[in-house]
């Protein structure tokens, strides 16, 4: 059983461009979550999204940022218009669903903006 | 969720039990206590989690307390490859699904040779 993919493993950026996350979740995982670690940094949470829905978007910065979960394909975290500051890890991770259900994440995408 | 508090570091020499404290001392009924662990560049890592009872796997075992105020993750034998932060989450589970965690600074664990 394949877990959590997350691709590319690093993705270099100019300032301004746009980059595009994605995330496969584990076999039968509905629940996809988005966290960023800033270089030093802790594990930030950004958003969590069911199949076609996003159910908590309360950690993403309001603008540039945005994510899916379509209903067939990878979870994708876009961020446009990069700058800087946006230079981090970001980390997928899945669950099933159930109230007992632990998040298993990837390995994350390697992003630097220069 | 419930704040947890853990040791910043801690060392512990190879082939020993590594012990690691987690106070959550506000942690309420229907919360999980879950322990994840991130070596260098790799995504975090489930290790284990429980609500009441003391928990072992194959990789360790949690003790939590009576009052379940504070608990402990057991590496029975650490190797050198155990080295990581460990973080000590407190999750509830809504009753409609599974939701975040919220990672705190973790305890940076050493294995000596």
């Amino acid at each position: 059983n394949a877990g959590v993919m997350q691709n590319p493993r690093h993705l270099v950026r100019r300032r301004g461009q746009e980059a595009r996350l994605r995330c496969s979740p584990m076999k039968g995982h509905s629940h996809v979550y988005w966290y960023r670690q800033l270089p030093e940094e802790g594990l930030k949470f950004m958003v969590y999204l069911q199949k076609e829905n996003i159910i908590d978007e309360s950690g993403m910065p309001k603008e540039r940022f945005s994510a899916e979960f379509p209903k067939e394909g990878p979870s994708i975290l876009r961020i446009q218009q990069v700058v800087r500051g946006d230079s981090a890890a970001y980390f997928c991770a899945s669950s099933r669903e159930g109230r007992d259900s632990p998040l298993h994440f990837g390995n994350g995408t390697r992003l630097t903006v220069t | 969720d419930a704040k947890t508090t853990q040791p910043t570091s801690m060392d512990c020499a190879e082939g020993r039990a590594a012990n690691l404290p987690c106070n959550h001392s506000t942690i309420s009924g229907n919360e999980y206590v879950y322990w994840y662990r991130q070596i260098h560049s790799q995504g975090p890592q489930y290790i284990i989690h429980g609500l009441k009872n003391n928990e072992t796997n194959e990789m360790a075992s949690l003790i939590i307390t009576e009052d379940r105020k504070s608990s402990t993750l057991i590496l029975p034998h650490a190797t050198l490859r155990d080295t990581a932060v460990y973080y000590c989450i407190v999750r509830i589970h809504s009753g409609g699904g599974a939701d975040g965690l919220t990672f705190g600074k973790g305890t940076h664990l050493i294995i000596q040779p």
